[in-house]
């Protein structure tokens, strides 16, 4: 299957800084990235959708000012959570896919974050 | 009503044994349909995808019944390694929508 690198997968920061999600397509063009969050035994939550090129859809109940999302080129989508505070402390991961290839979507390996 | 409706277990079943889960979609409209496998603290890894005619690959049995929008995963014969949480998955346009997982553990 096609490859998706998430990088950091694991980081802790302070109340207050930010955070940048790196989410790579590594051997196709991803026309689509997901970015979700997870909570400890609960489903994936869908927080925004973006397409190349485009400002990213947010889910309702999703700041877009808090998570800001870039999606520059079709290989590389970025979250960055702003003035992060403890509740944001979750696994993120992204998913992407390209409508030049099979409909499923490929996961990053998550990101684990800590906020203290 | 959810989009996709999942039964959440836990299923805990010895070795050797054959365990199914079902899962059902809201939306007439939708149009693939996957089975992810997820570890805890991993991320979901597709399992199968799943089409109307069935499919299988190799222990897992995949069936997918439009009509009544309903989507199942079989597993024979389990191994301890088939531990996990079950994603059922239904896309609908540039849309995936998840179930809330089944868990299965396999005892020894």
């Amino acid at each position: 299957g096609a490859v998706v690198s998430q990088h950091p997968s694991r980081v802790i920061c302070k109340s207050g800084t930010s955070v940048k999600i790196e989410c790579r397509s590594l051997d196709f063009q991803a026309t689509t990235m997901f970015w979700y969050r997870q909570f400890p035994k609960q489903s994936l939550m869908l927080m925004a959708t973006s397409n190349e090129g485009s400002k990213a859809t947010y889910e309702q109940g999703v700041e877009k000012d808090k998570f800001l999302i870039n999606h520059a080129s079709l290989t590389l989508s970025t979250l960055t959570v702003t003035s992060a505070h403890p509740e944001d402390s979750s696994f993120y991961i992204c998913s992407a896919r390209s409508w030049g290839r099979n409909t499923e979507a490929f996961f990053g390996q998550g990101t684990r974050l800590t906020v203290v | 009503r959810k989009e996709v409706e999942q039964d959440p277990g836990p299923f805990n079943v010895p070795e050797g044994a054959t365990v199914a889960f079902n899962c059902t979609y809201s939306n007439s409209a939708s149009q693939s349909f996957f089975w992810y496998r997820q570890d805890c603290r991993k991320e979901p890894k597709l399992l199968m995808s799943v089409y109307s005619s069935g499919n299988e690959d190799g222990r897992f049995t995949a069936q997918l019944n439009r009509a009544s929008q309903y989507i199942s995963l079989l597993i024979r014969d389990s191994k301890l390694s088939d531990s996990a949480t079950y994603l059922c998955v239904v896309n609908r346009g540039n849309q995936f929508y998840f179930g809330t997982g089944t868990s299965l553990t396999v005892i020894p």
